[in-house]
């Protein structure tokens, strides 16, 4: 069975372009969340989807940032333009069941340079 | 509000000695309390997990934690290192909002091991 799957996993853009970042959950995973993890400290929530609905995205920085899953499948953030404290790894994570205990799987997360 | 403090940015430790990975939390309610691992190029994966059941928790590879509500700690512990241990290590704790899977995470701590 396939994992989480993120692309690319490495982006160079210079600051005011767009980058768009691509997350494929594993199959019949209904939950998808987003996190980041600037520069030296923690990993942060951004938002989750339940299939294509956002459950909760109190986690999103501002509205240069837009995430959509249309279908319920993969799943995509955008970033629009992009600013220099955008760097960072942007992990996806996909799970079955909703719940306090629900088991996380992530992907291996986009490194996010710009210049 | 929940916050995770892991203390050691970087811990060094000797093949074959105990590894001991410090995590403290703060939570207004019973905390569900999680560790996962990153290896270098792969995405984050669950060690193990505390929701309430026994305060010793055994996880994969060999880990352990051990929940301890006066001390607001959730420590993990490995009593014999090996060199495929080095990696990153997350501790991390689900706010219990909304039902969902949403976590709280540390700052990380770097497990190098040295032959």
């Amino acid at each position: 069975e396939a994992g989480v799957t993120q692309f690319p996993s490495h982006s160079v853009i210079e600051k005011g372009q767009t980058v768009t970042l691509r997350c494929d959950p594993i199959s019949g995973h209904d939950n998808l969340y987003w996190y980041r993890r600037v520069m030296g400290k923690e990993i942060k929530f951004l938002l989750h989807f339940v299939k294509e609905s956002k459950q909760d995205e109190s986690g999103m920085p501002n509205n240069r940032f837009l995430a959509e899953r249309t279908g319920g499948t993969y799943s995509t953030l955008k970033v629009q333009p992009a600013e220099l404290e955008d760097s960072g790894v942007y992990f996806c994570a996909s799970s079955q069941r909703q719940g306090f205990n629900e088991k996380l799987f992530f992907g291996s997360g986009t490194q996010l340079s710009v210049l | 509000a929940q916050s995770v403090t892991q203390l050691g940015s970087h811990v060094s430790v000797s093949e074959g000695a105990l590894v001991l990975l410090r995590c403290n939390y703060s939570s207004s309610v019973p905390p569900y309390l999680f560790w996962y691992v990153q290896y270098p190029n792969q995405g984050l994966q669950l060690l193990l997990k505390y929701t309430s059941a026994a305060t010793l928790v055994k996880g994969i590879n060999g880990f352990e934690a051990e929940f301890k509500k006066s001390e607001t700690s959730f420590h993990l512990t490995k009593p014999s290192a090996h060199m495929s241990d080095a990696a990153e290590y997350f501790c991390a704790v689900n706010p219990r909002v909304g039902n969902t899977g949403k976590l709280i995470f540390g700052q990380g701590t770097t497990l190098q091991v040295k032959p």
